[in-house]
């Protein structure tokens, strides 16, 4: 089975800091990860997301994330945080199961930049 | 949130009542999905749905049903059997089974 982990409830960062959003995943074959930012009482909106290739990945407001298989990672990442920045930040992991695609999303982290 | 829309934005009803939740999108995508997200929690699967005419039962679907009678729609009722209706619910969809899933803005459901 399929599963995705975000250990922390919350993390905290300073403006201009570098920020770091954990994840962690498990899932029987090869992995697509998607990380996804929520604002209050709206929808999800899509940041990047891992199939193949670079391990690297870079996405929308200047976003990345590395993933790492031996460590089954998919960390997101910013150098300099924005106070705009802070919101719920979820991972997803992508499997198919019983020939039907399949997300699992991790409980989320929220992100509070503080100015 | 662009190209899928959820209506109403808030909801509320009464125990007992069924209740339909709109979700419309203008993408060409396949795959629609329905979420259900609690305080404190991540999202959770209620149903999804790759083709028309076909769905399958997502993580939480006691309670719940849905038709995809259309590519563009896929409604969820929220019925009577549901004993912990009151939820943010989130509809999505994408266009192939690795591609990026896209959300609509929600509806804020509220059992009175």
């Amino acid at each position: 089975a399929q599963s995705v982990a975000q250990p922390e409830d919350q993390v905290n960062v300073a403006e201009g800091n570098p920020l770091t959003v954990k994840c962690t995943y498990s899932v029987s074959g090869n992995p697509y990860l998607f990380w996804y930012v929520q604002y209050p009482n709206r929808g999800l909106q899509f940041l990047l997301k891992y199939i193949t290739g670079d391990n690297l990945v870079k996405g929308s407001y200047g976003f990345e994330a590395e993933f790492n298989k031996s460590q089954t990672s998919f960390h997101l990442k910013k150098p300099s945080a924005l106070v705009s920045d802070s919101a719920l930040y979820f991972c997803a992991v992508r499997d198919i199961a019983g020939g039907y695609q399949k997300v699992t999303f991790g409980t989320g982290t929220k992100l509070q930049v503080i100015p | 949130d662009g190209g899928i829309t959820q209506s109403p934005k808030y909801l509320f009803r009464k125990e007992g009542q069924n209740v339909t939740l709109s979700c419309e999108q203008n993408l060409n995508h396949d795959a629609m999905y329905w979420y259900r997200q609690d305080p404190g929690q991540g999202l959770r699967l209620i149903y999804y749905s790759q083709i028309v005419n076909d769905f399958q039962k997502g993580d939480i679907a006691e309670g719940y049903s849905v038709s995809r009678e259309k590519k563009e729609s896929f409604p969820l009722t929220v019925t009577s059997a549901q004993k912990n209706p009151t939820a943010f619910y989130l509809c999505a969809s994408s266009k192939g089974i690795t591609d990026t899933q896209y959300f609509g803005p929600g509806t804020r459901l509220t059992v009175l």
